[in-house]
């Protein structure tokens, strides 16, 4: 087990662009989230899969934002025609989710920086 | 609405010295409670959580917490701080019921003295 991995670490585009990022999570866990993270914020839920049905997403995913999970294990996450607003860091969690479906773990993330 | 606050943005304290950190959440009945630690580069690591039962945690690290119904709050602590500690520490709630997300404070950012 080696955790919950994202690719990439980081990634600098130029607005207008569109970019992917890719979650791993634990092996068997059946549930995956995403989290966005703005300098000086907490991390923001963004979206959330129950193996490969998104079940839940936020106000903050806007229509430019579209995540999959297409066989329940991997994810990823695209922006399309990318803003400076959105820079940050994406985190990605993973949980058992049955008994303790609430403790997240999470990756290292990927630092957005668009230009 | 769900949210958490951690009042204090930035924390210095000397190696050796306790440490408290505080938060406090508004929520219509108990939820699940946890503290992360963010250290740079890294992802977020859980340092423990609450669910029921007994009201002080233990966690990793030395780390304990102590929730506190009638205040709404689950405040971090620790005796003796080492200077490994340095980090940003979130707290963060999850709803009963929910299948989902968790809810973060802004966090405290906690440097160390030697």
């Amino acid at each position: 087990d080696t955790g919950v991995s994202q690719n990439p670490r980081h990634k600098i585009t130029k607005r207008g662009q569109n970019v992917t990022f890719r979650c791993d999570p634990i092996s068997e866990h059946n549930r995956l989230y995403w989290y966005r993270q703005t300098l000086g914020q907490g991390p923001e839920f963004l979206t959330y899969f129950q193996n490969e049905a998104q079940l839940e997403k936020s106000r903050l995913l806007s229509d430019r934002f579209s995540a999959e999970r297409p066989k329940g294990s991997f994810s990823t996450l695209e922006i399309q025609r990318t803003e400076q607003g959105d820079s940050a860091m994406y985190l990605c969690a993973s949980s058992p989710g049955q008994g303790n479906y609430n403790e997240q773990f999470f990756g290292p993330g990927t630092r957005l920086t668009v230009l | 609405a769900q949210s958490v606050t951690q009042p204090d943005i930035h924390i210095t304290v000397s190696e050796g010295a306790s440490l408290e950190l505080r938060c406090n959440y508004s929520y219509g009945a108990t939820p699940y409670l946890f503290w992360y630690v963010q250290s740079p580069g890294q992802g977020l690591q859980l340092l423990l959580k609450y669910f029921s039962g007994d009201t002080l945690v233990q966690g990793i690290k030395g780390f304990e917490a102590e929730f506190k119904r009638s205040q709404s709050s689950f405040n971090l602590r620790k005796p003796s701080v080492h200077w490994s500690d340095a980090a940003e520490y979130f707290c963060a709630v999850g709803a009963r019921g929910s299948q989902g997300n968790l809810i973060f404070g802004k966090g405290t950012k906690l440097s160390v003295k030697p």
